[in-house]
């Protein structure tokens, strides 16, 4: 079954304590991404992958880091997390497509954080 | 600056009736596609249509029509004849640039009584 795995899905944790939230996809996609989701909000990109060691900042990539060594796989760290990262967190990959803004987003389950 | 507007933030209607969720967006671009996301109870989100700028003809899969108008700058959604099933946030999203990225409205929760 084509899809996106997030995982964990549930995770409470603490405040500066390393964390990292893994992401893999089996539909051969270049394109990979992560969201927050919060109320009110909708959901905002963190950071997004065009290939394999291709990386660049969303709208709202400060506290997070991200790598993309297999194209398979773009992991979301969070080196020191804070009570402002408790989120909804989605990963999603796609095609690339050569079109601007044509690119439909395939979405893992979510990964609920919390950061006391 | 690119945008998306739901103002509808919750809505509730009773099963079998019809419902429209707005959708406003604003971009420069002269290409962009706009799409509708449903996001179920579960919590997945779940890919329901995605149009370009270019192609205005309303789409009706089912229960579900979609009227796009780029002079009001909306792409809105209708269920006829509601269902409980239908109950969700529905996130409308727009798309442009080079980036990938989607720019999603504030969503709107839908819920469908019996």
């Amino acid at each position: 079954e084509a899809q996106v795995t997030q995982n964990p899905r549930y995770l409470i944790t603490v405040t500066g304590k390393k964390l990292t939230v893994t992401c893999s996809q089996n539909m051969n996609h270049e394109y990979m991404s992560w969201y927050r989701q919060d109320p009110g909000l909708g959901l905002r990109q963190i950071y997004y992958s065009m290939n394999v060691e291709v990386t660049d900042k969303g709208d709202v990539p400060e506290g997070y880091k991200v790598s993309r060594k297999e194209k398979r796989n773009f992991p979301l760290i969070l080196e020191s997390p804070s009570p402002n990262q408790t989120s909804l967190y989605f990963c999603a990959s796609s095609r690339q497509s050569t079109v601007s803004g044509a690119n439909v987003l395939t979405f893992g389950a979510g990964s609920r954080l919390t950061v006391l | 600056a690119q945008k998306v507007t739901q103002a509808q933030t919750e809505i509730s209607v009773v099963e079998k009736e019809d419902v429209t969720l707005d959708c406003v967006y604003e971009t420069r671009d002269t290409t962009y596609y706009l799409f509708w996301y449903k996001q179920p109870p579960s919590g997945e989100l779940v890919f329901l249509i995605r149009r370009n700028s270019f192609d205005e003809q309303n789409e009706i899969s089912g229960r579900y029509s979609w009227n796009f108008q780029k002079s009001t700058s909306s792409f809105n959604f209708t269920i006829t004849a509601s269902q409980v099933v239908d109950s969700a946030v529905y996130f409308c999203a727009l798309g442009s640039g080079n980036t990938g990225k989607l720019i999603f409205g504030q969503g709107t929760t839908l819920q469908v009584k019996p």
